[in-house]
């Protein structure tokens, strides 16, 4: 099973609300990332957790805040988005880290409209 | 600097015929290599890697992948199209950027199978 599960599908948020999205994997995975991708263009890496820890922070506005309350779940916090950051945001996990080589497997998304 | 480039913006192919979606790649070290499938409002669904061994990669759906390393190239490729192979195709590779491992995507390919 290489299933990774997000909520919710879609969400439409004003610039001051305060929202979250979930992802969820049972694969045992040990790091778990998030990428905002917009349309027809490649995901871009947000951030890494690796052993519920933060390891890496692509530079996110502070608008973006990652939780991992346990190896299984991931969450992002959104406040205070602007329309720019309308777009597909993905989660990803993977047994181990990049530098090994292992495979990163995605959820199907949240697809995220800020007006 | 580390990179991978897809050079074809669209790829067309009739049903039936044998596909190709290009990659080249750009990294210091030996390379990690990915390829991975996006179908419309859908997150990336992974298809085959290449971390050591054989040259020729099997993978899913009856893709595979040909990494060659005095061409740099890891080109994806399929012997027969199907019209469900239709969609967006990414390349990527582990690279070093900001001082630590992460997944490089091509800009993507789309793939066009017409009955």
């Amino acid at each position: 099973d290489t299933e990774v599960t997000q909520t919710p599908k879609h969400l439409v948020m004003g610039m001051t609300n305060k929202k979250s999205l979930k992802c969820e994997q049972h694969m045992g995975h040990r790091a778990m990332y998030w990428y905002k991708q917009k349309a027809k263009k490649p995901p871009e890496l947000m951030f890494v957790y690796s052993y519920e820890k933060l390891s890496i922070n692509e530079s996110v506005p502070s608008r973006f805040s990652p939780e991992c309350p346990n190896s299984s779940l991931l969450n992002l916090h959104l406040h205070a988005l602007q329309p720019e950051d309308s777009a597909l945001y993905l989660c990803a996990s993977s047994r181990g880290e990049v530098r090994s080589g292992e495979t990163q497997y995605f959820g199907p998304g949240t697809r995220l409209l800020v007006l | 600097a580390q990179s991978v480039a897809q050079p074809e913006d669209q790829v067309n192919v009739a049903e039936g015929n044998p596909l190709t979606v290009k990659c080249t790649y750009s990294v210091s070290g030996n390379p990690y290599l990915f390829w991975y499938v996006q179908y419309p409002n859908r997150g990336l669904q992974f298809l085959l890697k290449y971390i050591t061994g054989d040259n020729l990669v099997k993978g899913s759906y009856g893709f595979e992948a040909e990494f060659n390393k005095s061409q740099t190239s890891f080109h994806l490729k399929k012997p027969s199209a199907l019209v469900s192979d239709s969609a967006l195709y990414f390349c990527a590779v582990r690279g070093l950027s900001g001082g630590y491992n992460k997944l490089i995507f091509g800009a993507g390919t789309r793939l066009a199978v017409h009955p």
